[in-house]
């Protein structure tokens, strides 16, 4: 089946530095990609569909200056939380869409939980 | 525009018995519907799907829903459950063109109860 990772599961990081978050699509391409964001004990919130070879989108609200989203190739995305803030720590999920879409699902990353002190 | 409802954001049930998790839905356009489950620290899971065949889904673990139009729902259904069922439940929705965004629901924290 399909399998996409992310890296790290974990990270804890200084108030003020950035940290990047990869997710991969390991068995197959994905021409998209979701970055979502879930809070404690609530629903996943969209943030940015992520296209190879394009600029990421953004959901209304989502600073794009702070979120940096880059997908490098059909097998790699990443986030970037830029001068991180304790309000950023969250569980951060990506999801992954084959290009022919004939599943008509989304594959989901196991999450990355984000901690800024 | 899209959205989900899901009632009830915590259910509890004994071991063996029916679990019934409610979703229901709006979309201007048919949609496609999804069944997520997620255990701690985790990603999600995919249940089942519906798109646009049979209306009675079975999924994973035992799992169905129904997709019901004229009730604009999609309840999710085991008949007995079992202890590793405890878990965060999310219905989803997208459109069946084109957007393969999707829209979640608030999620059901289901509990077991031995």
């Amino acid at each position: 089946g399909a399998v996409v990772s992310q890296h790290p599961s974990r990270v804890i990081c200084k108030s003020g530095t950035s940290v990047k978050i990869e997710c991969r699509s390991l068995d197959f391409q994905a021409t998209t990609m979701f970055w979502y964001r879930q809070f404690p004990k609530q629903s996943l919130m969209l943030m940015a569909t992520s296209n190879e070879g394009s600029k990421a989108t953004y959901e209304q609200g989502v600073e794009k200056d702070k979120f940096l989203i880059n997908h490098a190739s059909l097998t790699l995305s990443t986030l970037t939380v830029t001068s991180a803030h304790p309000e950023d720590s969250s569980f951060y999920i990506c999801s992954a869409v084959p290009p022919s879409g004939s599943s008509y699902e989304q594959y989901f990353g196991p999450g990355t939980r984000l901690t800024v002190t | 525009a899209q959205s989900v409802t899901q009632l009830g954001s915590h259910v509890s049930v004994s071991e063996g018995a029916l679990v019934l998790l409610r979703c229901n839905y709006s979309s201007s356009v048919p949609p496609y519907l999804f069944w997520y489950v997620q255990y701690p620290n985790q990603g999600l899971q995919l249940l089942l799907k519906y798109t646009s065949a049979a209306t009675l889904v079975k999924g994973i673990n035992g799992f169905e829903a129904e997709f019901k139009k004229s009730e604009t729902s999609f309840h999710l259904t085991k008949p007995s459950a079992h202890m590793s069922d405890a878990a965060e439940y999310f219905c989803a929705v997208r459109e069946n063109f084109g957007n393969e965004k999707l829209t979640f629901g608030t999620g059901t924290r289901l509990t077991i109860i031995p």
